[in-house]
């Protein structure tokens, strides 16, 4: 069964340090998501793909949140300077093009900013 | 926007039947998903409702009223794996995105 996959796992950095995430889709899924969970809480949308633009990005916060899909297939958010209130999981999904209410997620990367 | 709440957190007894409710406030809402994340694991997917009406996939069954802003997911012949957190979502018209409720953690006790 195709999954998405992310990487790393497991992330620790220390505040102001940069961080990047990598994600690969479903093979075939034009629509990727990148969500922030923290503890206790609802995955929050950080940014959606289409293809290879951004259809969303409205609570990205850009002065230190940074993501691109250049070809259209894998994905890479970047946090720099990595705070200690960015201490969350960091979900990957991706979905059939046109967007979908059925998200393929993968394991997410465990952040922990010190 | 969008907001949608759900108690924090419901208790059953194996066997027994539960039902988590979701209510939501939002503009230009278009249907109600449903998932299942275990401690540690990924969100995946459990059910959707574009209409108002009961969606039935084996065990799980979930419920979407409009005129309510409501929608509940109903499991039946409750098992000990279905101890996780639920999330409902909302789908909205725009960029079709979803946004997650608070969630509920669901205990399943012997």
């Amino acid at each position: 069964e195709a999954e998405v996959a992310q990487s790393p796992r497991y992330k620790i950095t220390e505040k102001s340090q940069a961080v990047a995430f990598w994600c690969d889709p479903i093979s075939g899924h034009a629509t990727l998501y990148w969500y922030r969970q923290i503890l206790g809480q609802g995955p929050e949308l950080l940014v959606q793909f289409q293809d290879e633009s951004v259809v969303d990005d409205s609570q990205l916060p850009k002065d230190r949140f940074s993501a691109e899909r250049l070809k259209g297939v894998d994905s890479t958010l970047k946090i720099q300077p990595a705070e200690l209130g960015d201490s969350a999981m960091y979900l990957c999904a991706s979905s059939l093009d046109p967007p979908s209410h059925e998200q393929y997620f993968g394991p997410g990367t465990r952040l922990t900013v010190t | 926007g969008q907001s949608l709440e759900q108690p924090s957190e419901v208790t059953a007894v194996e066997g027994a039947i539960v039902q988590i409710n979701c209510t939501y406030q939002t503009s230009g809402f278009y249907g109600l998903s449903w998932y299942q994340q275990h401690d540690g694991g990924a969100p995946t997917f459990l059910s959707y409702n574009a209409l108002d009406g009961l969606e039935e996939t084996g065990r799980f069954s979930s419920f979407l009223s409009r005129s309510d802003s409501y929608g509940y997911l109903l499991l039946q012949e409750l098992q000990m794996k279905d101890s996780a957190s639920y999330f409902c979502a909302g789908l909205n018209t725009g960029f079709q995105k979803l946004v997650f409720g608070t969630g509920t953690r669901l205990l399943v006790s012997p």
